[in-house]
Protein backbone atom coordinates (compact mmCIF):
# COMPACT_ATOMS: atom_id res chain seq x y z
CA UNK A 1 0.00 0.00 0.00
CA UNK A 2 1.03 3.58 -0.92
CA UNK A 3 2.25 5.44 2.11
CA UNK A 4 1.91 8.96 2.85
CA UNK A 5 3.51 10.84 6.04
CA UNK A 6 3.14 13.45 7.27
CA UNK A 7 5.75 14.67 9.87
CA UNK A 8 3.42 16.15 12.42
CA UNK A 9 0.14 15.32 13.83
CA UNK A 10 -0.74 18.44 15.81
CA UNK A 11 1.20 21.39 15.78
CA UNK A 12 0.84 24.87 17.70
CA UNK A 13 2.62 27.93 16.28
CA UNK A 14 2.87 31.51 16.87
CA UNK A 15 1.55 34.21 14.61
CA UNK A 16 4.23 35.78 12.61
CA UNK A 17 5.76 32.57 12.57
CA UNK A 18 7.34 30.74 9.46
CA UNK A 19 6.15 27.07 9.20
CA UNK A 20 6.95 24.28 7.70
CA UNK A 21 4.67 21.23 6.79
CA UNK A 22 6.56 18.48 5.12
CA UNK A 23 4.90 14.93 3.25
CA UNK A 24 6.43 12.27 2.18
CA UNK A 25 5.11 9.47 -0.07
CA UNK A 26 7.05 6.28 -0.56
CA UNK A 27 5.35 5.27 -4.01
CA UNK A 28 7.17 7.20 -6.57
CA UNK A 29 3.90 8.96 -7.45
CA UNK A 30 4.42 12.08 -9.72
CA UNK A 31 1.22 13.98 -8.47
CA UNK A 32 1.10 15.17 -5.16
CA UNK A 33 -1.09 17.55 -3.32
CA UNK A 34 -1.43 19.95 -0.33
CA UNK A 35 -5.23 20.65 1.11
CA UNK A 36 -6.70 22.69 4.01
CA UNK A 37 -9.63 21.62 5.46
CA UNK A 38 -12.32 23.70 7.49
CA UNK A 39 -15.91 22.82 8.57
CA UNK A 40 -18.65 23.57 6.64
CA UNK A 41 -16.12 24.46 3.75
CA UNK A 42 -14.62 21.04 2.78
CA UNK A 43 -11.63 20.26 0.86
CA UNK A 44 -9.49 23.37 -0.55
CA UNK A 45 -6.81 22.59 -2.82
CA UNK A 46 -3.85 25.02 -2.12
CA UNK A 47 -0.85 23.92 -4.30
CA UNK A 48 -0.38 20.74 -6.15
CA UNK A 49 2.73 19.17 -8.11
CA UNK A 50 2.93 17.29 -10.68
CA UNK A 51 7.29 16.45 -11.40
CA UNK A 52 9.88 17.66 -9.10
CA UNK A 53 10.34 21.52 -9.08
CA UNK A 54 6.92 21.88 -10.96
CA UNK A 55 4.43 23.65 -8.96
CA UNK A 56 0.64 24.89 -9.56
CA UNK A 57 -1.62 27.04 -7.52
CA UNK A 58 -4.86 25.76 -6.12
CA UNK A 59 -7.55 27.61 -5.40
CA UNK A 60 -6.54 29.48 -2.08
CA UNK A 61 -2.76 29.57 -2.13
CA UNK A 62 -2.33 33.05 -0.45
CA UNK A 63 -0.19 32.84 2.24
CA UNK A 64 1.56 29.77 1.37
CA UNK A 65 3.95 28.78 -0.57
CA UNK A 66 5.71 25.12 -1.52
CA UNK A 67 8.73 23.13 -2.19
CA UNK A 68 9.54 20.14 -4.39
CA UNK A 69 12.86 19.24 -4.33
CA UNK A 70 12.49 15.52 -4.44
CA UNK A 71 9.76 13.38 -6.49
CA UNK A 72 8.65 11.65 -2.71
CA UNK A 73 8.67 15.23 -0.40
CA UNK A 74 6.71 18.04 -1.06
CA UNK A 75 6.42 20.95 1.70
CA UNK A 76 3.91 23.71 2.41
CA UNK A 77 5.32 26.87 3.85
CA UNK A 78 2.96 29.12 5.76
CA UNK A 79 5.03 31.77 5.33
CA UNK A 80 4.01 34.35 8.23
CA UNK A 81 1.71 32.03 10.15
CA UNK A 82 -1.74 34.13 11.07
CA UNK A 83 -4.61 32.37 13.16
CA UNK A 84 -7.44 32.28 10.06
CA UNK A 85 -4.47 29.25 9.21
CA UNK A 86 -5.40 27.19 11.58
CA UNK A 87 -7.02 24.34 10.13
CA UNK A 88 -6.49 20.68 9.56
CA UNK A 89 -3.75 20.43 6.57
CA UNK A 90 -3.75 17.10 4.43
CA UNK A 91 -1.14 15.80 1.97
CA UNK A 92 -1.86 13.18 -0.87
CA UNK A 93 -0.59 11.73 -3.38
CA UNK A 94 -1.11 10.13 -6.86
CA UNK A 95 -0.16 7.83 -9.77
CA UNK A 96 -3.03 9.22 -11.61
CA UNK A 97 -6.05 11.15 -10.31
CA UNK A 98 -8.17 9.65 -12.96
CA UNK A 99 -7.29 6.18 -12.33
CA UNK A 100 -6.78 5.96 -8.99
CA UNK A 101 -8.06 9.10 -6.95
CA UNK A 102 -6.13 10.03 -4.24
CA UNK A 103 -3.77 8.54 -1.03
CA UNK A 104 -4.30 10.97 2.03
CA UNK A 105 -1.45 11.21 4.64
CA UNK A 106 -3.02 11.18 8.14
CA UNK A 107 -3.29 15.19 8.36
CA UNK A 108 -2.00 17.77 10.58
CA UNK A 109 -3.74 19.90 13.13
CA UNK A 110 -1.83 23.51 13.20
CA UNK A 111 -3.12 25.80 15.34
CA UNK A 112 -2.17 29.52 14.83
CA UNK A 113 -2.30 31.57 18.37
CA UNK B 1 -15.82 26.49 -11.74
CA UNK B 2 -16.31 22.51 -11.67
CA UNK B 3 -18.85 21.99 -8.68
CA UNK B 4 -19.90 19.02 -6.74
CA UNK B 5 -22.86 19.32 -4.68
CA UNK B 6 -23.55 16.82 -1.78
CA UNK B 7 -26.64 17.18 0.82
CA UNK B 8 -24.55 18.16 4.07
CA UNK B 9 -27.13 15.87 6.23
CA UNK B 10 -26.62 14.78 9.31
CA UNK B 11 -28.00 11.24 7.55
CA UNK B 12 -29.42 9.18 9.98
CA UNK B 13 -30.23 6.00 9.74
CA UNK B 14 -30.71 2.35 11.83
CA UNK B 15 -28.59 -0.56 12.26
CA UNK B 16 -29.31 -2.60 9.26
CA UNK B 17 -31.39 -0.25 7.14
CA UNK B 18 -29.82 1.23 3.84
CA UNK B 19 -27.87 4.27 3.51
CA UNK B 20 -28.19 6.33 0.32
CA UNK B 21 -25.73 9.21 0.09
CA UNK B 22 -26.11 11.58 -3.56
CA UNK B 23 -23.69 13.41 -5.33
CA UNK B 24 -23.94 15.46 -8.24
CA UNK B 25 -21.22 17.23 -10.49
CA UNK B 26 -21.28 20.00 -13.36
CA UNK B 27 -18.74 18.94 -15.48
CA UNK B 28 -20.18 16.77 -18.20
CA UNK B 29 -16.85 15.37 -19.67
CA UNK B 30 -16.30 14.21 -16.09
CA UNK B 31 -14.59 10.52 -16.43
CA UNK B 32 -13.83 9.51 -13.13
CA UNK B 33 -15.74 9.11 -9.87
CA UNK B 34 -14.51 8.11 -6.00
CA UNK B 35 -16.01 8.25 -2.51
CA UNK B 36 -14.22 8.77 0.47
CA UNK B 37 -15.14 7.72 4.03
CA UNK B 38 -13.89 9.98 6.75
CA UNK B 39 -13.74 9.33 9.96
CA UNK B 40 -14.18 12.45 12.75
CA UNK B 41 -10.35 13.64 13.13
CA UNK B 42 -8.68 11.50 10.46
CA UNK B 43 -7.85 11.66 7.07
CA UNK B 44 -10.37 10.74 4.13
CA UNK B 45 -9.70 7.27 2.78
CA UNK B 46 -10.67 6.09 -0.21
CA UNK B 47 -13.24 3.14 -0.52
CA UNK B 48 -15.02 3.23 -4.04
CA UNK B 49 -14.67 4.13 -7.92
CA UNK B 50 -16.66 3.75 -10.32
CA UNK B 51 -15.85 4.84 -14.02
CA UNK B 52 -18.99 3.50 -16.65
CA UNK B 53 -22.62 4.27 -16.49
CA UNK B 54 -24.75 1.22 -13.96
CA UNK B 55 -24.13 -0.11 -10.53
CA UNK B 56 -20.58 -1.40 -8.83
CA UNK B 57 -20.52 -3.07 -6.09
CA UNK B 58 -18.15 -4.03 -3.36
CA UNK B 59 -19.29 -5.83 -0.24
CA UNK B 60 -21.76 -3.72 1.29
CA UNK B 61 -20.84 -0.86 -0.68
CA UNK B 62 -22.81 -0.05 -3.93
CA UNK B 63 -21.66 2.61 -6.49
CA UNK B 64 -24.10 3.94 -8.93
CA UNK B 65 -23.30 6.24 -11.79
CA UNK B 66 -25.64 7.70 -14.36
CA UNK B 67 -23.87 10.40 -16.52
CA UNK B 68 -26.58 11.79 -17.95
CA UNK B 69 -28.02 12.67 -14.84
CA UNK B 70 -24.71 13.74 -13.80
CA UNK B 71 -25.54 11.81 -10.69
CA UNK B 72 -23.45 9.70 -8.71
CA UNK B 73 -24.61 7.81 -5.77
CA UNK B 74 -23.63 5.57 -2.90
CA UNK B 75 -25.46 3.09 -0.93
CA UNK B 76 -24.30 1.41 2.36
CA UNK B 77 -26.24 -2.04 2.77
CA UNK B 78 -27.17 -3.44 6.43
CA UNK B 79 -25.84 -0.27 7.54
CA UNK B 80 -23.58 -0.50 10.92
CA UNK B 81 -22.44 1.94 13.71
CA UNK B 82 -18.85 1.83 12.27
CA UNK B 83 -20.28 3.15 8.96
CA UNK B 84 -20.65 6.90 10.87
CA UNK B 85 -18.66 9.22 9.35
CA UNK B 86 -18.74 11.74 6.53
CA UNK B 87 -18.46 10.47 3.23
CA UNK B 88 -17.15 12.42 0.36
CA UNK B 89 -18.11 12.42 -3.48
CA UNK B 90 -14.84 13.06 -5.74
CA UNK B 91 -14.62 13.54 -9.27
CA UNK B 92 -11.87 13.69 -11.99
CA UNK B 93 -11.29 17.93 -12.70
CA UNK B 94 -8.65 17.53 -14.56
CA UNK B 95 -5.85 15.00 -15.39
CA UNK B 96 -4.13 15.16 -12.02
CA UNK B 97 -6.75 16.23 -9.70
CA UNK B 98 -9.96 15.75 -8.22
CA UNK B 99 -13.38 18.23 -6.91
CA UNK B 100 -14.78 17.46 -4.03
CA UNK B 101 -18.11 17.77 -2.47
CA UNK B 102 -18.68 18.79 1.23
CA UNK B 103 -19.51 15.76 2.67
CA UNK B 104 -22.37 14.35 3.80
CA UNK B 105 -22.20 13.55 7.41
CA UNK B 106 -23.65 9.57 7.93
CA UNK B 107 -25.44 8.28 11.38
CA UNK B 108 -26.01 4.71 12.15
CA UNK B 109 -27.88 4.64 15.06
CA UNK B 110 -27.80 1.44 17.53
Amino acid sequence: DVKVTQSSRYLVKRTGEKVFLECVQDMDHENMFWYRQDPGLGLRLIYFSYDVKMKEKGDIPEGYSVSREKKERFSLILESASTNQTSMYLCASSLSAVLYGYTFGSGTRLTVV
Amino acid sequence: QKEVEQNSGPLSVPEGAIASLNCTYSDRVSQSFFWYRQYSGKSPELIMSIYSNGDKEDGRFTAQLNKASQYVSLLIRDSQPSDSATYLCAVEGSNYKLTFGKGTLLTVNP
